[in-house]
């Protein structure tokens, strides 16, 4: 079994400052991990993954996120907000090649200016 | 190369009619998902293909909804007897077997609504 908690389902922040979306999951077997962007209207688009490689994922638009297995987190953040950010965020996991993926319920995220 | 496509881009059905969704995956691409989302809501798992596997339908909320995939490629969506809230974006996405990661890649969605 997998499941996929992200914490916060809206998270605001003044441009320019750290963006932090946390991302918390539990599988029975190593797992791949997903950070998805949805832009209003659009379809989701991949943003990083994790496959097992560096723990440290560095993504798009300036993104990356930590894998902890310690913890149990993936958590993605980016130094510094911009107002093309806001969009909603969703984290992923998939406990095996032939699982299906689990989502979280998502992050709306807000960029003041 | 082409993304995922889905058509239509937009229905209006009246409550009681059946519709069909339409999911053209990426070429190769093995497996595939059908998810809904529904106004202000995370993504709703539907179904599942991987291959020529049963597929996993754990997630379609009733007996009115149905999907199929007919060889490992296009998928339709159907929804029978369509109800007020069956209104939302219906989103498919597929993902190759191989590779690293295994990432979705997804439509641009069907937004449903019934009237």
């Amino acid at each position: 079994a997998q499941s996929v908690t992200q914490l916060g389902s809206h998270v605001s922040v003044s441009e320019g400052a750290l963006v932090l979306l946390r991302c918390n999951y539990s599988s029975s077997v190593p797992p791949y991990l997903f950070w998805y962007v949805q832009y209003p209207n659009q379809g989701l688009q991949l943003l990083l993954k994790y496959t097992s490689a560096a723990t440290l994922v560095k993504g798009i638009n300036g993104f990356e996120a930590e894998f902890k297995k310690s913890e149990t987190s993936f958590h993605l953040t980016k130094p510094s907000a911009h107002m093309s950010d806001a969009a909603e965020y969703f984290c992923a996991v998939r406990g095996g090649g032939y699982q299906k993926v689990t989502f979280g319920t998502g992050t709306k995220l807000q960029v003041i200016p | 190369g082409a993304g995922v496509s889905q058509s239509p881009s937009n229905k209006v059905t009246e409550k009681g009619k059946d519709v069909e969704l339409r999911c053209d995956p990426i070429s190769g691409h093995t497996a595939l998902y059908w998810y809904r989302q529904s106004l202000g809501q995370g993504l709703e798992f539907l179904i599942y293909f991987q291959g020529n596997s049963a597929p996993d339908k754990s997630g379609l909320p009733s007996d009115r909804f149905s999907a199929e995939r007919t060889g490992g490629s296009v998928s339709t969506l159907t929804i029978q007897r369509t109800q007020q809230e069956d209104s939302a974006v219906y989103l498919c996405a597929s993902s190759p077997r191989s590779g690293t990661g295994y990432e979705q890649y997804f439509g641009p969605g069907t937004r449903l609504t019934v009237t």
